[in-house]
């Protein structure tokens, strides 16, 4: 267990309203992450962060932002969801260490968003 | 960026098989890992294998970084075996992330 949290895992919302995915960690990694998984497209990373209030945009950020105010938390805001933003997100974590584990990368466990 | 490539897209076997997935990618990267993801929908870091060879009981994987390939190898397949696995490769440092592959969907047969 990673200790990763993603909350809501499920959520149906409307065209054009706000939405905001939340993921906590209890491990105190500095690396953190959001993945979408589509079909045919595998997970494309979303935005990252390497630290409080550092991020940087990933493959497929265009319509997404990201906060990081504490370490445990890094929140994914839809401003205006649309249908092409239906899909599986995945918040993961990482730290860099030395020896044989690396930056090995830990998954939470989803949140299904569903923008009709 | 960096292009990841997995083969075969799908796969299927029957329990007791043995499988080789592979993994080719782009660029000389120093960072390389494996995820299996279970039907259910939960990814699992299978292997962290920039280079060499590592063994986890029925798994193991190798990764020869000069010729920008990966291999994962499942013995006495089972049924649990099942999901889709990930290569994702990358580089590690202040930004490190990860590409990933579109995936391998192995079907393990009763």
């Amino acid at each position: 267990d990673a200790g990763i949290t993603q909350s809501p895992r499920h959520k149906v919302t409307e065209t054009g309203t706000p939405v905001t995915l939340r993921c906590h960690q209890t491990e105190n990694h500095r690396y953190m992450y959001w993945y979408r998984q589509d079909p045919g497209h595998g997970l494309r990373l979303i935005h990252y962060s390497y630290g409080v209030k550092d991020t940087d945009k990933g493959e497929v950020s265009d319509g997404y932002s990201v906060s990081r105010s504490k370490t445990e938390d890094f929140l994914l805001t839809l401003e205006s969801a649309t249908s092409s933003q239906t899909s599986v997100y995945f918040c993961a974590i990482s730290e860099r260490t030395g020896g044989s584990s690396g930056n090995t990368i830990y998954f939470g466990e989803g949140s299904w968003l569903t923008v009709v | 960026g960096i292009q990841v490539e997995q083969s075969p897209p799908d796969l299927i076997l029957q329990e007791g098989a043995n499988s080789t997935l592979r993994c080719n990618f782009s660029d000389s990267v120093n960072n390389l890992q494996w995820f299996h993801q279970n039907p259910w929908g939960q990814l699992i870091n299978l292997f962290y294998i920039p280079s060499g060879t590592k063994q986890n009981g029925r798994l193991s994987a190798t990764t020869v970084a000069t010729e920008r390939y990966s291999l994962l190898y499942i013995s006495s397949s089972q049924t649990t075996d099942s999901g889709v696995y990930f290569c994702a490769v990358g580089y590690t440092g202040a930004n490190s992330k990860l590409t990933f592959g579109k995936g391998i969907t192995l079907s393990v047969r009763p």
